[in-house]
């Protein structure tokens, strides 16, 4: 079992609609969260942080489920430049550390269309 | 900061031959990570450092690969030799450790082996 896992997509929505991204995640330990954009032919970038209470930046809504091992992410109002590929990361300290392994999803290819 | 630079941006070179990435991370980032990029395969983590010590490097393919971080402000990824299947791109990333800090990309290293 991989130990990021996500939604493959792709996913081709009109302008203004809403779209979720899921993501599981195989190991209890792990610690912190986030979802990274990649635009094509580029490196890919940090989008938000994912927070046990979930949180909001803007359209954009992340949420995180210990108990189940599962991130989400939720775009409203999607626009034309929220194309991209949408990546789940997970950090893992190694025990009694304070640096961790980030591991990538396969990502989330979206297109949104006019 | 010039953020995270690595060298070169395109390598194309013969099976065989022998390939050596370039990395400099963030002056003050302690954690450096390569991954390898595939259409098929997604972003796979090839090795990371902590304090220029190798922490895990379960992910390099095979004996052919090698990674070094002689110092905090450089870091190699060697293949030796290459071979078609090499062809990606490779990516270097460094982070401030701790846990909900953001990892900083380079642009990439685009690798074809002809």
């Amino acid at each position: 079992r991989k130990e990021v896992e996500q939604d493959p997509g792709p996913f081709n929505v009109p302008e203004g609609a809403t779209v979720a991204f899921n993501c599981t995640y195989s190991n209890s330990a792990s610690q912190s969260f986030f979802w990274y954009r990649q635009d094509c032919r580029k490196e890919p970038k940090l989008l938000m942080s994912v927070y046990s209470s979930g949180n909001e930046d803007g359209r954009f809504t992340a949420q995180l489920n210990r108990a189940s091992q599962y991130i989400s992410l939720l775009i409203r109002d999607s626009k034309l430049s929220d194309s991209a590929t949408y990546l789940c990361v997970v950090n893992t300290n190694a025990g009694g550390t304070s640096y961790g392994k980030l591991t990538f999803g396969q990502g989330t290819i979206l297109t949104v269309h006019p | 900061d010039a953020g995270v630079i690595q060298s070169p941006r395109h390598e194309v070179t013969e099976m065989g031959q022998e390939v050596t990435l370039r990395c400099k991370p963030i002056s003050g980032h302690n954690s450096l990570f390569w991954y390898r990029q595939t259409m098929m395969r997604g972003l796979e983590l090839l090795i990371y450092f902590n304090n220029n010590v190798p922490i895990d490097d379960s992910g390099m393919p095979e004996d052919r690969f090698s990674a070094k971080m002689p110092n905090a402000s450089f870091s190699t990824l060697k293949i030796q030799p290459s071979e078609p299947r090499d062809s990606a791109v490779y990516f270097c990333a460094s982070i401030r450790s701790g846990g909900y800090t953001e990892a900083f990309f380079g642009q990439g290293t685009r690798l074809t082996v002809v």
